[in-house]
Parts: C-alpha cells; sequence; structure tokens
C-alpha cells in the first residue's frame, strides 16, 4: 500500500525554538494532508486541512500563526510549530489522502517542550 | 506505519441493517480508538475503549475489545445512508504513539 513518511519521529527541544515536522507521500501524490495533535489518553484532534498550491483551512482554535503549515508539492506538507512552549507537547500525526479518497497516516511525531 | 487491519476492507448494506467492521492489531495497547471519515474530509472521532474495558456504547454505535485475541468490532446499528463513510480503527501503544489500520469503506445504500 501507499506509504506516508513522516519525520522526526520524536524530538526534544527547548521553548522559544521552533520544530518542523514533515510529512511525504513516497510513492503517491497527494493533493489533501491532514494534521492532527493528540495529548496524552485523548483522542487525535484534527488541526488543519493542508491542499497542495493553497493555504491551509485551520479548524477553530487552531492558530495559524502558530502552526504554519506548507504543501509546496504534491508529495511534501510541513507543519512548523513555532516558539514552542511545554503546552505545545504533544503527538502530532499527518495523514494523506489518495486520489481514490483512501487515507495513509505517517507514523506519527512526538514533540516534548522544555 | 499502520499496526491495525480492519476487515471487510469494504462493506455495502441497506439502509436499516446493521454493520460490523473488525480490527486486528499486533502488540499491547493502552487504548483502542475507532474513527470516521467522511469523503475527502479528515478524521472525526467515534469511540475510545481502554484496555481493561470490554465493550462500550455511543448512541448506535457499539465497540467491543478483546484483549486476548487482539480484536476489536465495532457496531453500527440501524443504519444509515449518511453512515457511509471509512472508518479506521487506530491503537495507542507505548506512551501516547498511535497505529491506524488500512480502515473499512462502509457504503449504505438508500
Amino acid at each position: 500500500g501507499a506509504v506516508v513518511s513522516q519525520h522526526p519521529s520524536r524530538v526534544i527541544c527547548k521553548s522559544g525554538t521552533s520544530v518542523k515536522i514533515e510529512c511525504r507521500s513516497l510513492d503517491f501524490q497527494a493533493t489533501t494532508m491532514f494534521w492532527y495533535r493528540q495529548f496524552p489518553k485523548q483522542s487525535l484532534m484534527l488541526m488543519a486541512t493542508s491542499n497542495e498550491g493553497s493555504k491551509a483551512t485551520y479548524e477553530q482554535g487552531v492558530e495559524k500563526d502558530k502552526f504554519l503549515i506548507n504543501h509546496a508539492s504534491l508529495t511534501l506538507s510541513t507543519l512548523t510549530v513555532t516558539s514552542a512552549h511545554p503546552e505545545d507537547s504533544s503527538f502530532y500525526i499527518c495523514s494523506a489522502l489518495v486520489i481514490n479518497e483512501k487515507l495513509f497516516f505517517g507514523s506519527g511525531t512526538q514533540l516534548s517542550v522544555l | 506505519s499502520q499496526q491495525g487491519e480492519e476487515d471487510p476492507q469494504a462493506l455495502s448494506i441497506q439502509e436499516g441493517e446493521n454493520a460490523t467492521m473488525n480490527c486486528s492489531y499486533k502488540t499491547s495497547i493502552n487504548n483502542l480508538q475507532w474513527y470516521r471519515q467522511n469523503s475527502g474530509r479528515g478524521l472525526v472521532h467515534l469511540i475510545l475503549i481502554r484496555s481493561n474495558e470490554r465493550e462500550k456504547h455511543s448512541g448506535r454505535l457499539r465497540v467491543t475489545l478483546d484483549t486476548s485475541k487482539k480484536s476489536s468490532s465495532l457496531l453500527i446499528t440501524a443504519s444509515r445512508a449518511a453512515d457511509t463513510a471509512s472508518y479506521f480503527c487506530a491503537t495507542e501503544i507505548r506512551g501516547n504513539d498511535m497505529r491506524f489500520g488500512a480502515g473499512t469503506r462502509l457504503t449504505v445504500k438508500p
């Protein structure tokens, strides 16, 4: 099946720094990618929908200046957590929509902000 | 990467019938979650069942978990055309890492 590569898998950073997470579709083109975050013991929360070549659509309550999403090509979407703070510590996961509307998931990124 | 496997991959039923989807996984889990994906949209959370629970209900949804068999099932009773979607199971393993199955595509015919 299709493969979505997400990295880094884990990152630890200092408060105030920015962290970039990449989500790459390896053997298919993804016109749409989704970004989610999960707090411990809770369900995934959709953060934004990323369409290639256009601005991402953010869910209510998600700060677009805080979580920068770039979908510059059909195989790559990035999520940058700017000026990260401890409350941004979370598990972030991307998923990519294939043309037949099947959804494939990255392996997730565990972000810890000290 | 994906751990769970849903079956069937696709399911087509008539409105009013029940739909049952199964999910199997390989490693020990903290909890298992079911999500729904409408066409072209992101995931919507349906139910979370913890590893020490065996059954949970939410409206027309019933989820069971058998940790000895490493499997779960999602039952949708009295299905409606609006239930047409893809359904995914996700297992939370160590920490809060999550692994997803490939999904079951449910079609409910009016």
